[in-house]
């Protein structure tokens, strides 16, 4: 696609939940993060994925979230047993990859999933 | 650890005025640098980038930033801002293995008209 797409846009959900957030990067990108925005953290990245390996996830903050990645493409943020203090936008950014220079590793963000755990 | 220092939490300037915001980092190999600019109810775009070269990048919208690298900075700047110009800026650093974006805290610019 043109752009780097997400779903849903809103979420609320009540506390205890799972939810699913998803990414769809720019056709060709091999490389996707997931980020998190949120009034008190700034913009914090949480996971990055190389195809469809994950060579880092220092960034998740707990083992109640998880990401996957299939066909190198699409990407899906789980996060289980959702607490009030997961309300953030969830942004996803993907980049050509592969290393190799300026083009290679530039990201372009999607709009963000808006996540309101009540 | 790599980390960014963005000095300006708010600033508010009238329209044609200059600006500057200011942008350090900390990180102990070699860098690419960002900036990211975020207009209201709008997603994050990439405003300008330095990766290596003449240390003076300009970007999108008369934008431009020059990377110091004795005082680890990479202001950006814009000789007269417009009402438009109206957003949150983002400065951020990657470098290693991943290239994850390190942010700093952003930067909310109001231009008055």
């Amino acid at each position: 696609g043109a752009g780097v797409s997400q779903s849903p846009s809103n979420k609320v959900t009540e506390k205890g939940k799972d939810v699913e957030l998803r990414c769809d990067p720019i056709s060709g990108h091999t490389a996707l993060y997931w980020y998190r925005q949120s009034l008190g953290q700034g913009l914090e990245f949480l996971i990055y994925f190389q195809g469809n390996s994950a060579p880092d996830k220092s960034g998740l903050p707990s083992d109640r979230f998880s990401a996957e990645r299939t066909g190198g493409s699409v990407s899906t943020l789980t996060i289980q047993r959702t607490q009030q203090e997961d309300s953030a936008v969830y942004l996803c950014a993907s980049s050509l990859g592969l290393g190799g220079g300026a083009e290679q590793e530039t990201q372009y963000f999607g709009p963000g999933t808006r996540l309101l755990v009540l | 650890a790599q980390s960014v220092s963005q000095h300006n939490h708010h600033v508010i300037l009238s329209e044609a005025a200059s600006l500057e915001l200011g942008c350090n980092y900390s990180y102990g190999g070699t860098v690419n640098l960002f900036w990211y600019v975020q207009y209201p109810g709008q997603h994050l775009q990439l405003l300008l980038k330095y990766f290596s070269g003449d240390p003076l990048v300009k970007g999108i919208k008369g934008f431009e930033a020059e990377f110091i690298k004795s005082k680890f900075s990479f202001n950006l700047r814009k000789p007269s801002v417009q009402w438009s110009d109206t957003a949150e800026y983002f400065c951020a650093v990657n470098g290693g293995a991943t290239n994850k974006l390190i942010f700093g805290t952003g930067t909310l610019l109001a231009v008055q008209p």
